[in-house]
């Protein structure tokens, strides 16, 4: 079985602030993919990232970043200069390589909350 | 190209009652998915479509059923609709291919319903 572990239920920051949302993993599998989604007040789920477990390199897309570290199961995600657009819950899910989207397990979310 | 629709946006619905959402999808893709989101909890697939005519059961199928007679439309009916069936239900859809992993799950907007 595979889990997904989002320990931050609820984060508040000051616009411009840096935040980090953790997300721990656990897996049988040697290949998998993680994912991190953002759902908006406004409902929608929005893909943000897919790695693939092979490629521990991180990865910076504008504000975000991301931490893939194998060694302790973590995929953690980092907003730097936080605004207010970035309030949201985010979901943090794994995968296994084989099989489709019916083998995806989803994190509890965190909630972010970015203050002006 | 309008992704993945669905509908109702929004429904209330009186214990007993049945009702179908619709979930369509432009993409032609072969995978399509009904999940539930419940506060403080993530996504989880109730059930899912690996082609058209076929479907399987999720994690959470009890109190479901679900129909794949077109590629384009997986439809997702209560029959007998239960206050725990309150929930915002998400359809999604994918490509396909076991095993070509780097496709991207696409969500719709989301189905609010509310059983009295």
């Amino acid at each position: 079985a595979q889990k997904v572990t989002q320990a931050q239920t609820e984060i508040s920051v000051v616009e411009k602030e840096d935040v980090t949302l953790d997300c721990v993993y656990e897996t049988r599998d040697t290949t998998y993919y993680l994912f991190w989604y953002k759902q908006p007040p406004s409902g929608e789920l929005v893909f943000l990232i897919r790695r693939n477990s092979f490629d521990e390199q991180n990865e910076i897309s504008g504000r975000y970043s991301w931490n893939f570290q194998k060694s302790t199961s973590s995929f953690n995600f980092t907003i730097t200069a936080s605004q207010v657009v970035d309030s949201a819950v985010y979901f943090c899910a794994l995968r296994p390589s084989w099989g489709g989207y019916q083998k995806v397990t989803f994190g509890t979310g965190t909630k972010l909350q970015v203050i002006p | 190209n309008a992704g993945v629709t669905q509908t109702p946006k929004f429904r209330v619905l009186k214990t007993g009652q049945s009702m179908t959402l619709l979930c369509a999808q432009d993409m032609n893709h072969e995978y399509m998915y009904w999940y539930r989101q419940d506060p403080g909890m993530g996504l989880r697939l109730i059930h899912y479509s690996v082609g058209e005519g076929t479907t399987a059961k999720g994690e959470v199928p009890d109190g479901y059923n679900v129909s794949r007679l077109k590629k384009q439309n997986f439809l997702l009916g209560l029959e007998s609709a239960a206050p725990s069936q309150t929930s915002v239900y998400f359809c999604a859809s994918s490509r396909g291919l076991a095993g070509e992993g780097e496709e991207t799950q696409y969500f719709g907007p989301g189905t609010r319903l509310l059983v009295l």
